[in-house]
């Protein structure tokens, strides 16, 4: 258990539609990112929050949006649903900031999401 | 682009050593090498990491070769439960984002 929390565990949608997937980080952990992983790839990086503000951003399209709350969960936040959208989203979260290169990230159980 | 390089996939027998090469030729000085394994579709897990030395924990050792380009993550007695896709990460920093690539990964077998 990394002590990483995401919910809902699953989520089954149609398209158009939006969804919110949370995430609570490690406590005491102050950066959150978010990665998406489709079906046998591997991991993208979407963005990262740092102590509720927007550190980096990757591959993260316009219909997704996400924010970091003050009690340091995050909750990602994707609209317009497409089929492509399908995928596990995970959280991970860190202590330092992200700018330091040794930064390890603890990853949560993922929330795999359907769009059909 | 990732910006490493890693076998698709490798077998290795439960109780023996596991070695998961991975090379990393592009490789800055303040990169640091990573790694990290994912079972089937579980978040992914944190094993090690090193700059230049080598390095060892519970988990594993990282060996890296004295030009950087490449490096060996070694699982000294492989068990079942160590199958798993592995991934050896370049951590950069760039300008003020910071950028994690992950590549495809090595899925590891381990057989009994």
């Amino acid at each position: 258990d990394s002590g990483v929390t995401q919910t809902p565990k699953h989520l089954i949608t149609a398209t158009g539609q939006r969804v919110t997937l949370r995430c609570s980080p490690r406590s005491g952990d102050l950066s959150v990112y978010w990665y998406q992983q489709s079906l046998d790839q591997g991991l993208q990086f979407l963005i990262h929050y740092y102590n509720g503000e927007e550190r980096a951003k990757g591959n993260i399209l316009e219909r997704f949006s996400a924010q970091q709350f003050p009690d340091l969960h995050s909750e990602l936040n994707l609209s317009s649903l497409e089929l492509g959208d399908s995928a596990l989203y995970f959280c991970a979260s860190s202590f330092i900031s992200g700018g330091a290169v040794t930064d390890t990230q603890y990853f949560g159980p993922g929330t795999r999401l359907t769009v059909l | 682009d990732a910006k490493t390089t890693q076998p698709p996939s490798m077998d290795c027998a439960e109780g023996r050593a596991a070695n998961l090469p991975c090379n990393h030729s592009t490789i800055s000085g303040n990169e640091y090498v990573y790694w990290y394994r994912q079972i089937h579709s579980q978040g992914p897990q944190y094993i090690i990491h090193g700059l230049k030395n080598n390095e060892t924990n519970e988990m594993a050792s990282l060996i890296i070769t004295e030009d950087r380009k490449s490096s060996t993550l070694i699982l000294p007695h492989a068990t079942l439960r160590d199958t798993a896709v592995y991934y050896c990460i370049v951590v950069s920093e760039m300008d003020s984002n910071y950028q994690l690539i992950w590549g495809a990964g090595t899925k590891l077998i381990i057989k009994p």
